[in-house]
């Protein structure tokens, strides 16, 4: 079945510094990619996605880039701040199976004062 | 609108006993999803709906049923607590994807179940 593994599963980074979370898809067909922002105790927010006709979207500090060929996308956050200490999922979804998002096993990012 | 809501927010059961977790939106969204995540891990899917008596399994369905009667209702039912159970329960639902050429669906999360099963 379609699986999405998630690089790495813990991060720690020095406020001001930029942060990369990698995770790579199994199914070709995917063709929507969301990331996610879990906050301590709270439900998981979608915070940007990127669908298969772009190779990178940015909103503010955060960007999303897709590889397709690699079947691989990655989390980008430049100039971190303590509020962006959380855990990220990144997700994919295709076509063939639209009605279901598989989620990577998260990673826990820290951000050192 | 209130978007995606669960009920309750806290339970604790012991082994062998039932419950029903409530989930609701006011979104018209077709999609509901229940996940399970355990502590320090993601998120599973354990059954999914397309549509109003519409509904499948997800990666992780056995001890759990659901239904859907209506649009804004999608109940998770445990039959027989287990504390392999133990776990936060989120809902989620969303519109179906826009298509092959334009692909995804956002996911809205409600604020999740904490379940203890002693």
């Amino acid at each position: 079945g379609e699986n999405v593994e998630q690089h790495p599963s813990t991060l720690s980074v020095q406020e001001g510094d930029s942060a990369v979370i990698k995770c790579t898809y199994s199914d070709s067909a995917s063709n929507y990619f969301p990331w996610y922002k879990q906050e301590l105790g709270k439900r998981p927010q979608l915070i940007i996605d990127i669908r298969s006709n772009v190779g990178e979207k940015k909103d503010q500090r955060i960007a999303v880039t897709l590889n397709k060929t690699a079947k691989h996308f990655s989390l980008h956050i430049t100039e971190t701040q303590p509020e962006d200490s959380a855990v990220y999922f990144c997700a994919a979804t295709g076509y063939s199976s639209a009605s279901k998002i598989i989620f990577g096993s998260g990673t826990r990012l820290s951000i050192r004062p | 609108n209130a978007g995606v809501t669960q009920t309750p927010k806290f339970r604790i059961l012991k082994i062998g006993q039932s419950m029903t977790l409530q989930c609701a939106q006011d979104m018209n969204h077709n999609y509901m999803y229940w996940y399970r995540q355990d502590p320090g891990m993601g998120l599973k899917l354990i059954y999914y709906s397309v549509g109003a008596g519409i509904t499948d399994k997800g990666e992780v369905p056995n001890g759990y049923n659901v239904s859907r009667s209506t649009t804004e209702d999608f109940p998770l039912r445990l039959e027989l607590a287990a504390p392999s159970q133990t776990s936060v329960y989120f809902c989620a639902s969303s519109y179906p994807p826009p298509g092959l050429a334009g692909g995804g669906n956002e996911q809205f999360f409600g604020p999740g179940t904490r379940l203890t099963v002693l």
